[in-house]
């Protein structure tokens, strides 16, 4: 049973850079052909998906965030994670990775969620 | 504002029906499969329907999903208190290449 942990600093200051860490337990990041996905939410608001890395390294990010996010997989160490650059109070939100079995072709949807970490931007 | 829209919310009296509907356009959910996810309070979504009309291991087959055209559907029967709950949908958009999710509904069992 797959099992993910997103890890990180929970304050972040103003103008830094968010980064966090998802940790795969219970199977291997490339095991087969996934895509490892972030996704957000706000206090009291709905999901925003941030992007996804594909098990070869490949990404797609979400057009209003793309210039401020970088996704990268580390499949030694079986985890992947995400950088956002520049944040500002509206980056404030809880964080979750997940796990989408879709491939280019074929959407799926995401099958295996973290906990989700919450991270703070205030200075 | 969300690419996908849903009703803020929806209710219904234990054991009855209740539907939830997610709008989109050709380049969504005309093109492509809709997932659904559950978010209970204070938890971490869950996926209920992948594929648009598929149930993956463990999920009751009271809830349901459909596709019509560029409008999929959320249908759970026999409601229980337990199933009160956030529910999304979501699907990939190609002309964003984006995943796009909806707004929400949150879900009252009366």
């Amino acid at each position: 049973q797959v099992q993910l942990q997103e890890s990180g600093p929970g304050l972040v200051k103003p103008s830094q850079t968010l980064s966090l860490t998802c940790s795969v337990s219970g199977g291997s990041i490339s095991s087969r052909p996934y895509f490892w996905s972030w996704i957000r939410q706000p206090a009291g608001k709905g999901l925003e998906w941030i992007g996804r890395i594909y098990t070869s390294g490949s990404t797609n990010y979400n057009p209003s965030l793309q210039s401020r996010v970088t996704m990268s997989i580390d499949k030694s160490e079986n985890q992947f994670s995400l950088k956002l650059s520049s944040v500002t109070a509206a980056d404030t939100a809880v964080y979750y990775c997940a796990r989408d079995p879709s491939s280019y072709f074929h959407y799926y949807g995401m099958d295996v969620w973290g906990q989700g970490t919450t991270v703070t931007v205030s200075s | 504002q969300s690419v996908l829209t849903q009703p803020p919310s929806v209710s219904a009296a234990p054991r009855q029906k209740v539907t939830i509907s997610c709008s989109g356009s050709s380049s969504n959910i005309g093109n492509n499969f809709v997932s659904w996810y559950q978010q209970l309070p204070g938890t971490a979504p869950k996926l209920l329907i992948y594929e648009t009309n598929n149930r993956p291991s463990g999920i009751p087959d009271r809830f349901s999903g459909s596709k019509s055209g560029t409008s999929a559907t959320l249908a759970i029967t026999g409601l229980q208190t337990g199933d009160e709950a956030d529910y999304y949908c979501g699907t990939w958009d190609s002309r964003l290449s984006a995943e796009v999710f909806g707004g929400g509904t949150k879900l009252t069992v009366l």
